[in-house]
């Protein structure tokens, strides 16, 4: 049973351009949480999936972020005209509803670094 | 207010005690609480999940929760060097959305 995997790793832009990343969850998992971390702070809710529906996006996400997954199994974060507020990890996490608690459980995460 | 607090530490304790980690939500309708492992540079691992008031154990960890005081606490026995690095608190509430602290350092001496 594979994890939560996550590509690129690393990830060194310049302001203003687009970036995308790409997150495949367990396999059975039906859910797909991203999560931003900055130094010293928790992992920060950006959106969730359950199967290909997107049911939940964080007030804060500016509209340069979008995130889809369109067949319900991986699914792809992209960050428009990038700013160097949005160096981060960026953390992939799945769950599955047949948890009774929906434990999470995270992926190695892409380090975003915007010069 | 933040929805979950931990303080920030670092916590030092000596090799093979016990460490005890503390957290706070804000929202009483927090329904699940987990404890996360996050090494420096590493991504946060699942090591405790509690969802009773009580105690629940799992080999050298303990999971704390008292509903009534929106408190959470993990207790590490017998700590090694091998813990030392941030614990993050973790409350599911509106049934899938999760709030994290910002994590406890914590440092075993040998």
């Amino acid at each position: 049973d594979t994890g939560v995997s996550q590509d690129p790793r690393h990830k060194i832009t310049k302001r203003g351009q687009n970036v995308t990343f790409r997150c495949d969850p367990i396999s059975e998992h039906n859910r797909l949480y991203w999560y931003r971390q900055t130094l010293g702070q928790g992992p920060e809710f950006l959106t969730y999936f359950q199967n290909e529906a997107q049911l939940e996006k964080s007030r804060l996400l500016s509209d340069r972020f979008s995130a889809e997954r369109p067949k319900g199994s991986f699914s792809t974060l992209e960050i428009q005209r990038t700013e160097q507020g949005d160096s981060a990890m960026y953390l992939c996490a799945s769950s599955s509803t047949r948890a009774s608690h929906n434990e999470q459980f995270f992926g190695p995460g892409t380090r975003l670094t915007v010069l | 207010q933040k929805e979950v607090e931990q303080n920030s530490g670092p916590l030092s304790v000596p090799e093979g005690a016990i460490a005890s980690l503390n957290c706070t939500y804000s929202d009483r309708g927090s329904q699940s609480f987990f404890w996360y492992r996050q090494y420096s540079g590493k991504s946060p691992e699942l090591i405790m999940s509690i969802y009773s008031n009580g105690d629940k154990e799992d080999g050298r960890f303990t999971a704390q929760l008292n509903k009534a005081s929106q408190y959470v606490s993990l207790l590490i026995r017998d700590s090694q060097p091998s813990d030392s690095a941030t614990y993050l608190c973790a409350v599911r509430r509106n049934f899938n959305k999760f709030y994290f602290g910002s994590g406890t350092k914590l440092n075993v001496k040998p």
